[in-house]
């Protein structure tokens, strides 16, 4: 079945300056990778996902990016802010079941 | 739009006791998901249901869970009886449709019902 591995498992970053979070999965037919932020106390929600027919995908200060032939997709978050400091998850999936990493706690400092 | 509902949102028991969760998906969702999230790790899928039909429940110990989803809508899972490594937070999960991996069938979670079982 797939695996999913998430680096690094802490982050820390200067408000303002860019954080970034890769994840290799194990399943080549994996298609579709989505990202989760959890806050304390809270459901993850989806913030931002990727399909395997499309390298690269940005929404406002979020991007994704996709390299197949490596197995990896990274998240990267420019001009951070104190409200983006929580958990970050990476999944991927065939199609069923969803498979996470084991997250990424990011912390900004202002 | 409201979004998927779980109660309750805290529940702690003693080992050996039973407990049931409750979940109501996104409306018109399809497809719903029971995830179990021990502390520090990503979500574990526990089972998946499209409609009120079974997908994919490998996961689940059956020795112990279960789940239903009455009418293809709301859902609950229960344990009995429970073990200290039960201890975690159940979240609940809808999609418009099953394989996740098609576009429109994107999976939201609801807040998670935190276990502790002492």
């Amino acid at each position: 079945g797939e695996n999913v591995e998430q680096h690094p498992s802490t982050l820390s970053v200067q408000e303002g300056d860019s954080a970034v979070i890769k994840c290799t999965y194990s399943d080549s037919a994996s298609n579709y990778f989505p990202w989760y932020k959890q806050e304390l106390g809270k459901g993850p929600q989806l913030i931002i996902d990727i399909r395997s027919n499309v390298g690269e995908k940005k929404d406002q200060r979020i991007a994704v990016t996709l390299n197949k032939t490596a197995k990896h997709f990274s998240l990267h978050i420019t001009e951070t802010q104190p409200e983006d400091s929580a958990v970050y998850f990476c999944a991927a999936t065939r199609g069923t079941p969803l498979v996470f990493g084991k997250g990424t706690r990011l912390s900004v400092i202002a | 739009e409201a979004g998927v509902a779980q109660s309750p949102r805290y529940k702690i028991i003693e080992k050996r006791q039973s407990v049931a969760f409750w979940c109501n998906p996104i409306s018109g969702h399809a497809t719903l998901y029971w995830y179990q999230q021990i502390l520090g790790q990503g979500p574990k899928l526990l089972i998946q249901f499209q409609n009120n039909g079974v997908v994919d429940d490998s996961q689940l110990p059956k020795d112990r869970f279960s789940a239903e989803r009455l009418k293809g809508v709301d859902s609950t899972l229960k344990i009995q009886p429970a073990k200290l490594e039960d201890s975690a937070v159940y979240l609940c999960a809808s999609s418009l449709g099953g394989g996740g991996s098609r576009a429109g069938y994107e999976q939201y979670f609801g807040p998670g019902t935190r276990l502790t079982v002492t």
